[in-house]
């Protein structure tokens, strides 16, 4: 089974809908990462959580929102979902013990914004 | 200026050559690197890491660090179609934040 899960992998929505997309892991790590992904502009970060009551914003958050449920699940929500959202995102897992603060990847959604 | 840059390439090399990928960074205080290889329409996975200058190696891949330059590179050597994928550099910032490049997509040709 994969460590780090995403849901759905896939979802085309309508503009103005509430969208939330799920994350969840099986490593046992505290900190998890939520990324957007377009092309040409590499992997950037929206928000970010170190334990189950520290949220963080990333560069990008404003239009999002999270709620660490878990410490092994994380979700991603849009309120109003625009068109500039169609995007790939990622939840990324990395244990707070390692030094070099691997980071570890989820399979990926990909969002459609019509 | 972006935190950390790379060329978007293509970078295109032959098989069984070495292919050289580099990234810029702006934050002089930054203190690890990493490397994570993207297949098309998958997850990144790292795939080298580096914080001290020189070079490190692992199997057919060095990273290289210059610190006075601000400057972290990646070598394959002999390359397979198999390397062919988007190689993201990252730079680690403060609280464990890692900032990504753009991306330089490697077409290795048989």
């Amino acid at each position: 089974d994969a460590d780090v899960t995403q849901t759905p992998r896939n979802r085309i929505t309508k503009t103005g809908k509430r969208i939330m997309l799920e994350c969840s892991q099986t490593k046992g790590h505290d900190r998890m990462y939520w990324y957007r992904q377009d092309p040409g502009l590499g992997l950037r970060l929206i928000y970010y959580s170190f334990d189950v009551k520290d949220i963080n914003k990333g560069e990008i958050s404003d239009g999002y929102s999270v709620s660490r449920q878990a410490q092994a699940k994380f979700s991603l929500s849009l309120e109003s979902a625009i068109p500039n959202q169609t995007a790939l995102y990622f939840c990324a897992t990395s244990d707070l013990a390692g030094g070099y603060n691997e980071q570890f990847f989820g399979p990926g959604t990909r969002l459609t914004v019509l | 200026q972006k935190e950390v840059e790379q060329n978007s390439g293509p970078l295109s090399v032959p098989e069984g050559a070495i292919a050289s990928l580099n990234c810029t960074y702006s934050d002089r205080g930054s203190q690890s690197f990493f490397w994570y290889r993207q297949y098309s329409g998958k997850s990144p996975e790292l795939i080298m890491f580096i914080y001290s200058n020189g070079d490190k190696e692992d199997g057919r891949f060095t990273a290289q660090l210059n610190k006075a330059s601000q400057y972290v590179s990646l070598l394959i050597r002999d390359s397979q179609p198999s390397d062919s994928a988007t190689y993201l550099c990252a730079v680690k910032r403060t609280a464990g934040k890692l900032i990504f490049g753009q991306g330089t997509t490697l077409q290795v040709k048989p």
